[in-house]
């Protein structure tokens, strides 16, 4: 079945130690997207890809920064991360269709900073 | 500016019963979309249902059904004959034609969570 994978599903990383949270998904979805969702909050857009273009929103802190290297894969990199940061990482993938499109999740990494 | 309000925080029903989940958003634009998406404790955010702003239709799926209504700004979810495994958190999202081209930006609400007792 056609999917997006994360892993890994639960990450532990100390305060300020760089940390590094991956994507994969067989859709072969134009567009990539990281979601942050602190507990029993809705989900908020850091970041996405469309094909290569970089598109950040404009409240995502500079510690956050993405990589796409190929279709298939994206990476969320948090610089240094602090205790604020702990949170449950979704990545999601759709098509091109702009608005229309539903996104398609992957079942999240939870972050525990220490 | 576009926001999506889910007054429901959390909402109990014994199995069997019917339940509504609400959903009220704003938005400035004319050509939006809005979705359902269901998060079981798993975490995966699982796709219900889109709408888009020009088809106030109101839509049946098994037990699932939804009513838009443009008038109030509302698109409600129901459950009816609640099972145990409709226990989740279930999230409206609102989508605007106008972010930008081809990628799309969700706006979630809140979120309701949903608690089926047997």
């Amino acid at each position: 079945d056609a999917m997006v994978i994360q892993n890994p599903r639960y990450q532990v990383t100390q305060f300020g130690k760089p940390v590094t949270l991956s994507c994969s998904q067989t859709l072969n979805h134009n567009v990539m997207y990281w979601y942050q969702q602190k507990s029993s909050q809705a989900p908020k857009l850091l970041f996405h890809y469309y094909d290569k273009d970089f598109n950040n929103e404009a409240d995502t802190p500079d510690n956050f920064q993405s990589r796409r290297p190929n279709t298939s894969f994206c990476f969320l990199d948090i610089r240094s991360p602090g205790l604020g940061d702990a949170a449950m990482y979704l990545c999601a993938t759709s098509g091109a269709g702009g608005s229309y499109n539903e996104q398609f999740f992957g079942p999240g990494t939870r972050l525990t900073v220490l | 500016a576009q926001k999506v309000t889910q007054a429901q925080t959390e909402i109990s029903v014994v199995e069997k019963e019917d339940v509504t989940l609400d959903c009220v958003y704003e938005t400035r634009d004319t050509t939006y979309y809005l979705f359902w998406y269901k998060q079981p404790p798993s975490g995966e955010l699982v796709f219900l249902i889109r709408r888009n702003s020009f088809d106030e239709q109101n839509e049946i799926s098994g037990r699932y059904s939804w009513n838009f209504q443009k008038s109030t700004s509302s698109f409600n979810f129901t459950i009816t004959a609640s099972q145990v495994v409709d226990s989740a958190v279930y999230f409206c999202a609102l989508s605007e034609a106008n972010y930008g081209g081809a990628t799309n930006k969700l706006i979630f609400g809140t979120g309701t969570l949903l608690a089926v007792q047997p």
